[in-house]
């Protein structure tokens, strides 16, 4: 069964740290990996990723894709009190057309 | 506005109706996903399309369940008889093949 697990589930930061979000999937006919972030509404694209090693950047986040251990990092450097959100992991694969397949994300509370 | 909509944003029903959603995709986005959402969860997948075709269903999807769009723009999900474990956020997003997909705002059903 195609699945994508994330960790942690949650994560309590204060402003300033840096934090490393991980997703790691097993998926068939896997295509791409896929960041949102979700507030309190509908989750908002952050990154996608295609090819290892090639690292994706904007701002202070940052993400990179390792395809031969089949995870995901995110990165958020200099936290700020609006990074608190749902940060979602999704992978374009499986089925015989290509799925976009959700984990649970993790929960950031970042701190003042 | 010229991304995902999804009509109605918030709906009450009592339990035993019959409720229909509507999502209008990005206009030149030939997928269209549904994803159930609840607290403190990632979104589950439910159905998508490829144009007009239906190419995947969840098992989550019972027979209750029904999603169509019929000239490959708009589409609709349509619960009968409502219970209240249907209560959740549903959402809609779309995309062109394999790349990232765009979310609408939700509907939000509370089955009383």
């Amino acid at each position: 069964e195609d699945k994508v697990v994330q960790s942690p589930l949650s994560l309590v930061v204060h402003e300033g740290d840096t934090v490393t979000l991980n997703c790691s999937y097993e998926v068939t006919n896997f295509r791409s990996l896929l960041w949102y972030k979700q507030e309190k509404k509908a989750p908002t694209f952050l990154f996608m990723l295609t090819s290892s090693g090639i690292e994706k950047k904007s701002g202070r986040l940052s993400s990179i894709l390792d395809k031969k251990e089949l995870f995901s990092i995110l990165n958020i450097t200099a936290t700020q009190t609006g990074d608190s959100a749902i940060y979602l992991c999704a992978v374009v694969g499986g089925g015989s057309q290509g799925n976009l397949i959700f984990g649970k994300g993790t929960k950031l509370s970042v701190k003042p | 506005d010229t991304g995902v909509s999804q009509d109605p944003r918030h709906k009450i029903t009592k339990r035993g109706q019959n409720v229909t959603f509507r999502c209008d995709p990005i206009s030149e986005h030939n997928r269209l996903y549904w994803y159930r959402q609840t607290l403190g969860q990632g979104p589950e997948f439910l159905t998508y399309f490829q144009n007009e075709a239906q190419l995947e269903k969840s098992r989550l999807l019972s027979d209750r369940f029904s999603a169509e769009r019929p000239k490959g723009s708009f589409s609709t999900l349509e619960i009968q008889r409502t219970e209240q474990g249907d209560s959740a956020m549903y959402l809609c997003a779309s995309s062109l093949v394999i790349t990232e997909a765009f979310f609408g705002q939700g509907t939000r059903l509370t089955v009383v």
